[in-house]
């Protein structure tokens, strides 16, 4: 079955400066892949996501890239803020959304 | 609010005991899914309902586990016999399969003493 690693598993930056969050994935089948955003006691919250056909998603601050042949994808948070602070998960579907295989998480930390 | 509901919020139960948990997906979304997060983990996949069929069931999912989505609206998921290892907490998701994104509601805390 599907193998999804997230590295680092924590990340601490200063405010304004960039992070960098990296997943890599195993089952090549693999079409959709979403990041989420999880705050203390509550849901995952979806973030953005990015199809196989597509090699690079930006929104506002936030983007992803997938290379799929190195079974890769990235989140990159700019201009980060205290906000930011939280845990970060990404995921890997089959079948654009018929099941979900998380990665282990990223906590970041935005220091003041 | 038109998000995922999930209730209770919050539940102890003593081991031994039995325990059922409610999701309300977004309205029209046909997807429902249940995942369970321990501390300090990422979710993992229990079982995955289109409509009211449930397509998918992970091996995680013991025969204490049953989930249920009649007329494919609201899902329960029923634990029997509740066992220390079972204290998670318990997420639901749903999504359509038009726009394919998954959104969680704010989960179940199960805590079996």
């Amino acid at each position: 079955g599907e193998n999804v690693e997230q590295h680092p598993s924590t990340l601490s930056v200063q405010e304004g400066d960039s992070a960098v969050i990296k997943c890599t994935y195993s089952d090549s089948a693999s079409n959709y892949f979403p990041w989420y955003k999880q705050e203390l006691g509550k849901g995952p919250q979806l973030i953005i996501d990015i199809r196989s056909n597509v090699g690079e998603k930006k929104d506002q601050r936030i983007a992803v890239t997938l290379n799929k042949t190195a079974k890769h994808f990235s989140l990159h948070i700019t201009e980060t803020q205290p906000e930011d602070s939280a845990v970060y998960f990404c995921a890997a579907s089959l079948n654009y959304g018929q099941n979900f295989v998380f990665g282990p998480g990223t906590r970041l930390s935005v220091l003041p | 609010d038109t998000g995922v509901s999930q209730n209770p919020r919050h539940k102890i139960t003593k081991r031994g005991q039995n325990v059922t948990f409610r999701c309300d997906p977004i309205s029209e979304h046909n997807r429902l899914y249940w995942y369970r997060q321990t501390l300090g983990q990422g979710p993992e996949f229990l079982t995955y309902f289109q409509n009211e069929a449930q397509l998918e069931k992970s091996r995680l999912l013991s025969d204490r586990f049953s989930a249920e989505r009649p007329k494919g609206s609201f899902s329960t998921l029923e634990i029997q016999r509740t066992e220390q290892g079972d204290s998670a907490m318990y997420l639901c998701a749903s999504s359509s399969r038009q726009t394919v994104e998954a959104f969680f509601g704010q989960g179940t805390r199960l805590t079996v003493v």
